[in-house]
């Protein structure tokens, strides 16, 4: 039982360079997140999607886009890298909450450490 | 609008003695609380959460959290100390709304507890 998996795990990038972090659940959950984690700053939402085929912008979009063509994967991506997108990525994931239980609670990946020269 | 403060982003206990990390929030309407940990290099996981069920809300390892409306707090405690606690922990907040679907969740800036030998 994976979870949730990010790859990759490191990367570094010149700045302009462009790179994709790529997200996947096993869990059939309907929402997917990315979240950049920073010091003092807590996690900040980039972009969400509430299903297949749906995206959505969060907190911080600039700078990033992200497609969702299976239920199961997020991609997220930087066109045009810069330093200030030096971070730590984290994708979640969690069920639609259908109960009204707050029982839609976040499932994290590991996270994907990008660093921007 | 919803947000979390919680107040201190470094705490250090001696092994044994009690863990109190604080979080007060700001909702507009009745919320979701969440905790979460992060352990070194991994992703973030629920210790727990309060749904509105029961005000005192026991979670994993030995974690509690008590939701008090008139302090408007979701204070984390832990009577003993472990060095196996030592970690960064995050309070977090969602609308608890009539309606499911998707609803923001809102972290704060986290605690880093370090404990002590």
């Amino acid at each position: 039982n994976a979870g949730v998996t990010q790859t990759p795990k490191f990367r570094v990038l010149k700045t302009g360079q462009s790179m994709t972090l790529l997200c996947a659940q096993d869990m059939n959950h309907e929402y997917m997140y990315w979240y950049r984690q920073d010091p003092g700053m807590g996690l900040r939402l980039i972009h969400y999607s509430v299903g297949e085929g749906t995206t959505a912008k969060g907190e911080v979009p600039d700078g990033y886009n992200v497609s969702r063509l299976k239920k199961q994967n997020f991609l997220l991506g930087l066109e045009s890298a810069a330093p200030s997108q030096t971070s730590v990525y984290f994708c979640a994931s969690s069920v639609r909450d259908r109960t009204h239980s707050g029982a839609n609670v976040l499932t994290f990946g590991a996270g994907s450490r990008l660093t921007v020269l | 609008a919803q947000s979390v403060t919680q107040l201190g982003s470094h705490v250090s206990v001696s092994e044994g003695a009690l863990v109190l990390l604080r979080c007060n929030y700001s909702s507009s309407v009745p919320p979701y609380l969440f905790w979460y940990v992060q352990y070194p290099n991994q992703g973030l996981q629920l210790l727990l959460k309060y749904t509105s069920a029961a005000t005192l809300v026991k979670g994993i390892n030995g974690f509690e959290a008590e939701f008090k409306k008139s302090e408007t707090s979701f204070h984390l405690t832990k009577p003993s100390a472990h060095m196996s606690d030592a970690a960064e922990y995050f309070c977090a907040v969602r609308p608890l709304l009539a309606l499911g679907g998707y609803q923001k969740v809102t972290f704060g800036t986290g605690t880093k507890l370090q404990v002590i030998p």
